[in-house]
This record gives C-alpha cells, structure tokens and sequence, in this order.
C-alpha cells in the first residue's frame, strides 16, 4: 500500500486476556519496527525485524510480549494476559534499511481496562 | 547509552511567534539527528534531519543545527503559523546494527490565532 497500515486503530481490552496487533508496512520495506508510545511519554523501542528475523528484540518489556513478520511483510505484536500498564499507543514503522527513511502507521490505541 | 532530552510542553504560542524547542542527546559515535511531527490523530512524519556535525536540517521553515559541541539540536522557526499545532519529537540514531531511534519524550505545541 501507499503507507503503513495497522489495525485495529483502537482496542479495548479487559485485563488479563490476549491481544493481537497488526502492522501492514509499505511494499518492498525490509525493515519493520514496533514502538510504543505512554500517555506523557516518548517513543519506547520494543522491537525491530529485518526481512522475517528479528535481531533486536530488546526493547520487548516482558515475555507478555511477542512479535513475529511472516513472508517479509505484515507483523503481528501479540500481547498476553494484558495489564493495566500495557494501554498506550502501538506504533508501527517500516523503512528500506536506512533510519532516515522511516515511515510511522497511525498506531493502535490499546485500552486495557 | 543513547538519550535524547527534550524541552517540557506545553508551549503555547501565538501565530507569527518565534519557536525554539531545545533538544540536547547522549550517545556514542556519530548519531544522526532527526526532528519528527505528530498532528492531531495521524503517526509521526520526519520533520527534518542532520547526519554529522554543523548540517542544518530545514523543512516548512523549520530549522535546526546539529551541534556537536553542545550535542544539541534545537529546533526553530521564525513565525508558526495555527496549522504548526502538533506534538515535536526529538530523536537519534543508534549506531548500532538495528538503527532504531531513540526519541525524547515530546514537546507539545499548541499555536493560537
């Protein structure tokens, strides 16, 4: 597509259950990244894939958190037994491999209540 | 490790005012340097960027110098304009494989008419 696209754009979710993320990048782009961004807060890496592997994977804050990148194109953040401190807004970006070319989704406002 | 530390908001300003958002960073090596805009319900866009010491980034009248003396990076504009109301994101590259970006945490900016 002409951008990235992720869905749903909002999620509400009650604690503890499942929740799955999608990042749909621009065509073509290697490089795909999951940020998330807190209410007053910056932007916190979580993870980073280039084509289907994932070599950083440091930022995820616990093993709540995964992602996987199937076919070198769309991305799933899968979030288990979700906490109140999870809600915030996913962000997705995708990029040809060089960081000034990085392209953001809108995010995925998620609410866990 | 990498930090970037940005200037607290809210701003408020009126039209035709002059902007400075300062912006200063650690890191190791040589990072490049990046201004991001979120408006209002849309995912960040790169604003402008700086790749070594002394380039000045600029986009929409915006500008900023990437100083390696003070390891700073502010950001300014001669008069904002309404449409300038967004959140200002300051962030770095890490030298690092990944190339993630590290952000500060935001700056708020609302322009009134």
């Amino acid at each position: 597509g002409a951008g990235v696209s992720q869905s749903p754009s909002n999620k509400v979710t009650e604690k503890g259950k499942d929740v799955e993320l999608r990042c749909d990048p621009i065509s073509g782009h290697t490089a795909l990244y999951w940020y998330r961004q807190s209410l007053g807060q910056g932007l916190e890496f979580l993870i980073y894939f280039q084509g289907n592997s994932a070599p950083d994977k440091s930022g995820l804050p616990s093993d709540r958190f995964s992602a996987e990148r199937t076919g070198g194109s769309v991305s799933t953040l899968t979030i288990q037994r979700t906490q109140q401190e999870d809600s915030a807004v996913y962000l997705c970006a995708s990029s040809l491999g060089q960081v000034d070319g990085y392209t953001f989704g809108s995010g995925t406002r998620l609410t866990v209540v | 490790g990498n930090s970037v530390t940005q200037m607290e908001g809210p701003v408020t300003l009126s039209e035709e005012a002059f902007l400075t958002i300062n912006c200063t960073y650690t890191a190791t090596g040589y990072p490049s340097l990046f201004w991001y805009v979120q408006y209002p319900g849309e995912g960040l866009q790169l604003l402008l960027k700086a790749t070594k010491a002394d380039d000045k980034g600029s986009n929409k009248g915006f500008e900023a110098t990437y100083r390696k003396e003070t390891t700073s990076f502010h950001l300014e504009k001669g008069s904002v304009q309404v449409s300038d109301s967004a959140v200002y994101f300051c962030a770095l590259s890490s030298s690092g494989s990944a190339r993630q970006l590290t952000f500060g945490s935001g700056t708020q900016l609302t322009v009134l008419p």
